[in-house]
């Protein structure tokens, strides 16, 4: 079974702080993604990637930078974190068109 | 843009009911679509996919069918259980961004 692996699981920041989520997968899949879900807005697209050193702005990518360094790892970054961005942030990997998303098991994010 | 809309956000039923949660779409082509769910503290999983017109998909008694002339895709099960509380998600990819647009999810109570 494909594995996608999210550290930290939760996470307290303080306003203005920096956070890093970082995302590994196993699968080999050249496509990653970075959703934040929260009540009555379901998952929403913040950051893409379709390989090693690409990064696309997804729906909602305003306060948050990815990084992809490799085919394996995916990160997503806010520089300056806001209360607003307390969520629960997931990502996944997928192979392509029409091929299924793997999620990890998420990350609770406070900021406070 | 391509969209996924999920019309009810809670459905509370008791065992045994015939459940329906409604999933529309508005996408180019032809979309795959998905069904995905949800436990508590999990990331979200593949319940089942379709990928033609009239093909129907399914999973642990759910079913779907790809319906492109009313571009609609419902959730049905004849006969919920208790371990069927979860939320569900709907779900696209396109065939030319490999994007995953999804529904707001709708989140099912059943009532033992």
């Amino acid at each position: 079974e494909a594995a996608v692996t999210q550290s930290p699981r939760n996470k307290v920041a303080v306003t203005g702080g920096k956070v890093t989520l970082s995302c590994n997968q196993t699968n080999n899949h050249n496509n990653m993604y970075w959703y934040r879900q929260d009540t009555g807005h379901g998952l929403r697209l913040i950051h893409y990637s379709y390989g090693a050193g690409s990064t696309e702005k997804g729906d909602i990518p305003d306060g948050y930078k990815a990084s992809r360094p490799s085919q394996e790892n995916f990160s997503l970054i806010l520089e300056l974190a806001t209360p607003s961005q307390t969520s629960v942030y997931f990502c996944a990997s997928g192979g392509g068109p029409g091929e299924r998303l793997f999620f990890g098991h998420g990350t609770k994010l406070s900021v406070l | 843009g391509d969209s996924v809309t999920q019309t009810e956000g809670q459905v509370a039923l008791s065992e045994e009911d015939f459940l329906t949660i409604h999933c529309n779409y508005s996408a180019s082509g032809y979309p795959t679509l998905f069904w995905y769910v949800q436990y508590p503290g999990e990331g979200p999983q593949l319940l089942f996919r379709a990928s033609r017109d009239k093909e129907k998909g399914s999973s642990r008694g759910f079913e779907a069918t790809y319906d492109k002339g009313t571009t609609s895709f419902h959730l049905r099960k004849a006969s919920v259980q208790e371990s069927d509380s979860a939320v569900y998600y709907c779900a696209l990819s396109d065939t030319g961004y490999q994007n995953f647009y999804f529904g707001k999810g709708t989140s099912l109570t059943v009532i033992p």
